[in-house]
């Protein structure tokens, strides 16, 4: 029972290089979640998606592209990372996002990715 | 902005005593959700506790219970007897009942001291 697998777990880039972050539920979620991790701020979320073939915005999303490739995978993309882009990014699913108990879903993360820009 | 806070950035308690950290945050909806994560050293988010903001009755999981004060959009959490194992980072997050968004608090780092 792996749940949310992230790879890689650790990835060191250089200011403009590009790189993405692989995510892969095995809970049959429609729901997952990019969000990134920075000391004194918490997690924010940077994209999601409802469903498959829909993604959707979230706080910080300038710098990022993503994308839903079926209902199992779900990547993080970054063009041309930049030292402001350090930080620990997490991968989570859920059952659902809308409706009225959509909010009920717990979140399942992944272990998360530590990536260094210099 | 609808935001999350966590005004105890760190914290310690000594094996077997209570410690209750704060929340509080901000929405304009009735329905939603609130939860507490642990986030040990590993770095694995760990749900800890769930409370629906449309029942009065305050969750419990064991040694872990909240404080849900709906009016004054206060969501604390009380550990009771507290273990060496519950030494982690502790986050706050609430839940949109309409999209599904889960907005975090800062986090508050709590130590427990043999």
């Amino acid at each position: 029972n792996a749940g949310v697998t992230q790879t890689p777990k650790f990835q060191v880039l250089k200011t403009g290089q590009s790189m993405t972050l692989q995510c892969a539920q095995d809970m049959n979620h429609n729901s997952m979640y990019w969000y990134r991790q920075d000391p004194g701020m918490g997690l924010r979320l940077i994209y999601y998606s409802a469903s498959e073939g829909t993604t959707d915005k979230g706080e910080v999303p300038n710098g990022y592209n993503v994308s839903r490739l079926n209902k199992r995978e779900f990547s993080l993309r970054l063009e041309s990372a930049a030292p402001s882009q350090t930080s620990v990014y997490f991968c989570a699913s859920s059952e659902a996002t809308t409706g009225g108990l959509a909010g009920a879903n717990v979140l399942t993360f992944g272990a998360g990715s530590r990536l260094t820009v210099l | 902005a609808q935001t999350v806070t966590q005004s105890q950035p760190e914290m310690s308690v000594q094996e077997a005593e209570t410690v209750t950290l704060s929340c509080t945050y901000d929405t304009s909806e009735n329905n939603y959700y609130l939860f507490w994560y642990k986030q040990p050293p590993s770095r694995q988010m760990i749900l800890v506790i769930r409370q629906e903001a449309y029942k009065q009755q305050n969750a419990t999981e064991n040694r872990f219970s909240v404080n849900f004060q709906k009016a004054a959009k206060s969501f604390s959490l009380k550990i009771s007897d507290s273990q060496l194992g519950d030494t982690a980072m502790y986050f706050c997050a609430r839940r949109s009942g309409n999209t599904g968004k889960l907005i975090f608090g800062q986090g508050t780092t709590l130590q427990v001291k043999p």
